[in-house]
């Protein structure tokens, strides 16, 4: 079964600091992982994805993630956080194999203060 | 940019009563999703159509959820009878259905069963 897992409920950064927010996953096969941010009562908003290649990827307003096989890892990353940034980060997975649903870890809140 | 466009934004009823959600996606999308995102959890899938015809409905709580997409382009989902374990925001996704795409998020309907 397909799971992920985003083990901070919150993360808090300074304006200007880089942030990280973690997020590791189980699949039975090869993953498709993607990034979402949702901000107060809106839908989730596609940030960036790994499909195969480059295992750092770089998506929508500044941000990227490190795709690690060995520790099947996927963490979000900004060199220098915005308040702007603050909202409901989501990670997501979906099996090769699958039929196309994403399964959706529990989210993590990042809030970035000036 | 193309949107899923939902409807209503906001839904408040009385347990026992019918409601029901409008989605359409973006054009040419063949694949559309339903997911069910209680306050402070990640989204998770209710039913998924291709084209008209439902994938996966595995999750859906068939006693009182239905979901059609008629013609394979737009979606109801219905509630009957609501209740207060059904209070949620209600987000409908589309996808090309090609392997390794996003799905993009309509911004949802907030229901409140009281």
């Amino acid at each position: 079964a397909q799971s992920v897992a985003q083990p901070e409920d919150q993360v808090n950064v300074a304006e200007g600091n880089p942030l990280t927010v973690k997020c590791t996953y189980s699949v039975s096969g090869n993953p498709y992982l993607f990034w979402y941010v949702q901000y107060p009562n809106r839908g989730l908003q596609f940030l960036l994805k790994y499909i195969t290649g480059d295992n750092l990827v770089k998506g929508s307003y500044g941000f990227e993630a490190e795709f690690n096989k060995s520790q099947t890892s996927f963490h979000l990353k900004k060199p220098s956080a915005l308040v702007s940034d603050s909202a409901l980060y989501f990670c997501a997975v979906r099996d090769r194999g699958s039929q196309g649903n994403l399964i959706f870890g529990k989210g993590t809140k990042l809030s970035v203060k000036p | 940019e193309a949107e899923v466009a939902q409807s209503p934004r906001y839904k408040i009823t009385e347990k026992s009563q019918a409601v029901a959600f409008w989605c359409d996606p973006i054009s040419g999308h063949a694949t559309l999703y339903w997911y069910r995102q209680i306050l402070g959890q990640g989204p998770e899938l209710l039913v998924q159509f291709q084209d008209e015809s439902v994938v996966d409905d595995s999750q859906l709580p068939k006693d009182r959820f239905s979901a059609e997409r008629l013609k394979g382009v737009d979606s109801t989902l219905k509630i009957q009878p609501a209740e207060l374990g059904d209070s949620a925001m209600y987000l409908c996704a589309s996808s090309p259905g090609r392997a390794g795409s996003p799905l993009h998020f309509g911004n949802g309907t907030r229901l409140t069963v009281t």
